[in-house]
Protein backbone atom coordinates (compact mmCIF):
# COMPACT_ATOMS: atom_id res chain seq x y z
CA UNK A 1 0.00 0.00 0.00
CA UNK A 2 1.44 3.55 -0.87
CA UNK A 3 1.98 5.49 1.71
CA UNK A 4 1.21 9.38 1.31
CA UNK A 5 3.14 11.32 -1.62
CA UNK A 6 4.07 15.07 -1.62
CA UNK A 7 5.37 16.72 -4.59
CA UNK A 8 7.89 18.48 -4.71
CA UNK A 9 10.33 17.27 -2.26
CA UNK A 10 11.88 20.76 -2.68
CA UNK A 11 11.14 24.21 -3.63
CA UNK A 12 13.19 27.48 -4.00
CA UNK A 13 11.11 30.62 -4.52
CA UNK A 14 11.16 34.39 -4.12
CA UNK A 15 9.96 37.10 -1.64
CA UNK A 16 6.32 37.82 -2.87
CA UNK A 17 5.55 34.88 -4.97
CA UNK A 18 3.65 32.25 -4.63
CA UNK A 19 3.43 28.77 -4.48
CA UNK A 20 1.73 25.28 -4.49
CA UNK A 21 2.45 21.88 -2.77
CA UNK A 22 0.60 18.79 -3.20
CA UNK A 23 0.03 15.81 -1.37
CA UNK A 24 -1.56 12.59 -2.46
CA UNK A 25 -3.04 10.42 0.94
CA UNK A 26 -3.22 6.79 1.41
CA UNK A 27 -5.65 5.45 -0.86
CA UNK A 28 -8.89 5.18 0.95
CA UNK A 29 -8.00 8.07 3.44
CA UNK A 30 -10.46 11.19 2.87
CA UNK A 31 -9.04 13.28 6.07
CA UNK A 32 -5.48 15.46 4.77
CA UNK A 33 -4.28 17.69 7.28
CA UNK A 34 -0.85 20.34 6.63
CA UNK A 35 1.28 21.12 9.26
CA UNK A 36 4.26 23.81 9.26
CA UNK A 37 7.89 22.55 11.06
CA UNK A 38 10.21 25.15 11.67
CA UNK A 39 12.97 25.67 14.08
CA UNK A 40 11.48 28.12 15.85
CA UNK A 41 7.99 27.15 16.29
CA UNK A 42 8.20 23.36 15.98
CA UNK A 43 5.16 21.20 14.29
CA UNK A 44 2.03 23.50 13.89
CA UNK A 45 -1.38 23.00 12.53
CA UNK A 46 -2.18 24.71 9.05
CA UNK A 47 -5.30 23.18 7.89
CA UNK A 48 -7.19 19.81 7.87
CA UNK A 49 -10.01 18.73 4.53
CA UNK A 50 -12.20 16.30 4.46
CA UNK A 51 -14.41 15.32 1.67
CA UNK A 52 -13.24 18.29 0.02
CA UNK A 53 -14.07 21.07 2.90
CA UNK A 54 -11.99 22.64 5.29
CA UNK A 55 -13.14 21.35 8.89
CA UNK A 56 -10.43 22.52 10.62
CA UNK A 57 -8.05 25.54 10.78
CA UNK A 58 -4.71 26.39 12.18
CA UNK A 59 -3.59 30.10 12.99
CA UNK A 60 -2.09 30.82 10.25
CA UNK A 61 -3.09 33.93 7.98
CA UNK A 62 -5.20 34.13 5.14
CA UNK A 63 -2.14 33.60 2.76
CA UNK A 64 -2.09 29.93 3.57
CA UNK A 65 -5.27 28.15 1.76
CA UNK A 66 -5.59 25.13 0.52
CA UNK A 67 -8.23 22.91 -1.29
CA UNK A 68 -9.01 19.02 -1.67
CA UNK A 69 -10.28 17.31 -4.89
CA UNK A 70 -12.61 14.41 -5.45
CA UNK A 71 -10.00 11.65 -5.06
CA UNK A 72 -8.73 13.13 -2.12
CA UNK A 73 -5.81 14.85 -3.33
CA UNK A 74 -4.73 17.96 -1.21
CA UNK A 75 -3.01 20.90 -2.78
CA UNK A 76 -1.76 24.15 -0.25
CA UNK A 77 -1.18 27.45 -1.45
CA UNK A 78 1.18 29.89 -0.13
CA UNK A 79 0.58 33.56 -1.65
CA UNK A 80 2.72 36.60 -1.32
CA UNK A 81 5.32 34.82 0.41
CA UNK A 82 8.15 35.50 3.13
CA UNK A 83 11.04 34.91 4.63
CA UNK A 84 9.34 33.41 7.53
CA UNK A 85 7.84 30.88 5.76
CA UNK A 86 10.82 29.09 4.89
CA UNK A 87 9.78 25.60 6.61
CA UNK A 88 9.34 21.80 6.03
CA UNK A 89 5.48 21.46 5.20
CA UNK A 90 4.32 17.83 5.62
CA UNK A 91 1.07 16.17 4.99
CA UNK A 92 -1.10 13.47 6.81
CA UNK A 93 -4.03 11.52 5.99
CA UNK A 94 -6.23 9.70 8.04
CA UNK A 95 -9.37 6.97 7.50
CA UNK A 96 -11.48 8.25 9.85
CA UNK A 97 -10.24 12.20 10.95
CA UNK A 98 -7.52 10.89 13.41
CA UNK A 99 -9.72 8.49 15.07
CA UNK A 100 -7.06 5.72 14.30
CA UNK A 101 -3.91 7.83 14.01
CA UNK A 102 -2.12 9.92 11.26
CA UNK A 103 0.05 8.77 8.68
CA UNK A 104 3.16 11.53 7.47
CA UNK A 105 4.13 12.20 4.36
CA UNK A 106 8.00 13.17 3.61
CA UNK A 107 7.00 16.89 3.46
CA UNK A 108 8.36 19.44 0.85
CA UNK A 109 11.19 21.46 1.95
CA UNK A 110 10.34 25.23 0.91
CA UNK A 111 12.90 28.03 0.81
CA UNK A 112 12.68 31.48 0.27
CA UNK A 113 15.02 33.85 -0.81
CA UNK B 1 10.72 40.49 15.66
CA UNK B 2 13.80 37.81 15.72
CA UNK B 3 12.42 34.30 16.26
CA UNK B 4 13.98 32.41 19.25
CA UNK B 5 14.93 28.56 18.22
CA UNK B 6 13.19 25.68 20.18
CA UNK B 7 15.88 24.58 22.54
CA UNK B 8 14.78 20.73 22.14
CA UNK B 9 16.07 18.55 25.06
CA UNK B 10 18.31 15.83 24.60
CA UNK B 11 19.00 12.18 25.70
CA UNK B 12 22.18 10.53 24.88
CA UNK B 13 22.34 6.57 25.66
CA UNK B 14 24.77 3.56 24.93
CA UNK B 15 23.28 1.36 23.01
CA UNK B 16 21.49 -1.46 24.47
CA UNK B 17 20.20 0.65 27.53
CA UNK B 18 16.34 1.37 28.01
CA UNK B 19 15.44 5.01 26.88
CA UNK B 20 12.42 7.31 28.67
CA UNK B 21 11.31 10.09 26.60
CA UNK B 22 8.59 12.39 28.47
CA UNK B 23 6.05 14.89 27.02
CA UNK B 24 4.03 17.00 28.83
CA UNK B 25 0.82 18.14 27.03
CA UNK B 26 -1.44 20.46 27.52
CA UNK B 27 -4.95 19.94 27.26
CA UNK B 28 -6.25 17.72 29.68
CA UNK B 29 -9.77 17.01 27.24
CA UNK B 30 -7.43 15.78 25.02
CA UNK B 31 -8.41 11.82 24.40
CA UNK B 32 -5.73 10.95 22.25
CA UNK B 33 -1.98 10.43 22.05
CA UNK B 34 1.03 9.29 19.46
CA UNK B 35 4.12 9.10 19.54
CA UNK B 36 5.99 9.56 16.38
CA UNK B 37 9.90 9.35 15.17
CA UNK B 38 11.42 11.89 12.83
CA UNK B 39 14.65 11.18 11.37
CA UNK B 40 16.78 13.68 9.62
CA UNK B 41 14.97 14.43 6.25
CA UNK B 42 11.79 12.57 6.64
CA UNK B 43 8.41 13.09 7.96
CA UNK B 44 7.24 11.95 11.50
CA UNK B 45 6.54 8.21 11.64
CA UNK B 46 4.53 6.57 14.21
CA UNK B 47 5.91 4.64 16.60
CA UNK B 48 2.68 3.94 19.24
CA UNK B 49 -0.90 5.65 20.44
CA UNK B 50 -2.92 5.34 23.55
CA UNK B 51 -6.46 6.43 24.29
CA UNK B 52 -6.89 8.24 27.67
CA UNK B 53 -8.87 5.56 28.88
CA UNK B 54 -5.94 3.78 29.57
CA UNK B 55 -2.79 4.17 31.28
CA UNK B 56 -0.22 1.91 29.39
CA UNK B 57 -0.01 0.26 26.02
CA UNK B 58 2.86 -1.79 25.20
CA UNK B 59 4.56 -2.59 21.38
CA UNK B 60 7.46 -4.22 19.96
CA UNK B 61 10.23 -2.60 22.11
CA UNK B 62 8.36 0.68 23.09
CA UNK B 63 5.84 1.40 26.00
CA UNK B 64 3.78 4.55 26.13
CA UNK B 65 2.51 5.49 29.97
CA UNK B 66 0.19 8.07 30.54
CA UNK B 67 -0.55 9.68 34.00
CA UNK B 68 -3.45 11.79 33.19
CA UNK B 69 -3.58 13.47 36.22
CA UNK B 70 -0.61 15.59 35.85
CA UNK B 71 -0.59 15.32 32.03
CA UNK B 72 2.15 13.48 31.46
CA UNK B 73 3.41 10.86 28.89
CA UNK B 74 6.61 8.86 28.40
CA UNK B 75 8.00 6.76 25.75
CA UNK B 76 10.11 3.79 27.11
CA UNK B 77 12.61 2.21 24.67
CA UNK B 78 13.96 -1.12 25.47
CA UNK B 79 17.38 -2.44 24.22
CA UNK B 80 17.74 0.98 22.58
CA UNK B 81 19.52 0.57 18.71
CA UNK B 82 21.49 3.22 16.67
CA UNK B 83 18.53 3.14 14.39
CA UNK B 84 16.89 4.42 17.34
CA UNK B 85 18.87 7.68 16.88
CA UNK B 86 16.09 10.46 15.97
CA UNK B 87 13.58 13.31 17.48
CA UNK B 88 10.74 12.01 19.13
CA UNK B 89 7.45 13.78 19.55
CA UNK B 90 4.36 13.37 21.41
CA UNK B 91 1.30 14.15 19.86
CA UNK B 92 -2.58 15.06 21.39
CA UNK B 93 -5.80 14.84 19.87
CA UNK B 94 -7.99 16.54 21.65
CA UNK B 95 -11.47 15.52 22.17
CA UNK B 96 -14.64 16.98 20.02
CA UNK B 97 -15.55 18.38 16.80
CA UNK B 98 -13.29 21.19 16.66
CA UNK B 99 -10.51 18.77 16.70
CA UNK B 100 -10.71 16.79 14.40
CA UNK B 101 -8.41 16.29 11.61
CA UNK B 102 -5.67 18.50 14.00
CA UNK B 103 -2.46 16.98 16.15
CA UNK B 104 -0.82 19.22 18.82
CA UNK B 105 2.65 18.54 19.16
CA UNK B 106 5.45 18.80 22.05
CA UNK B 107 8.34 20.53 20.70
CA UNK B 108 10.26 16.90 20.57
CA UNK B 109 13.73 15.56 22.23
CA UNK B 110 16.95 14.55 20.35
CA UNK B 111 17.87 10.98 21.22
CA UNK B 112 21.31 9.85 20.44
CA UNK B 113 22.26 6.23 20.82
CA UNK B 114 25.82 5.92 20.65
CA UNK B 115 27.05 1.98 19.35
Amino acid sequence: KAGVTQTPRYLIKTRGQQVTLSCSPISGHRSVSWYQQTPGQGLQFLFEYFSETQRNKGNFPGRFSGRQFSNSRSEMNVSTLELGDSALYLCASSSDRGTYGYTFGSGTRLTVV
Amino acid sequence: GESVGLHLPTLSVQEGDNSIINCAYSNSASDYFIWYKQESGKGPQFIIDIRSNMDKRQGQRVTVLLNKTVKHLSLQIAATQPGDSAVYFCAEKGAGGTSYGKLTFGQGTILTVHP
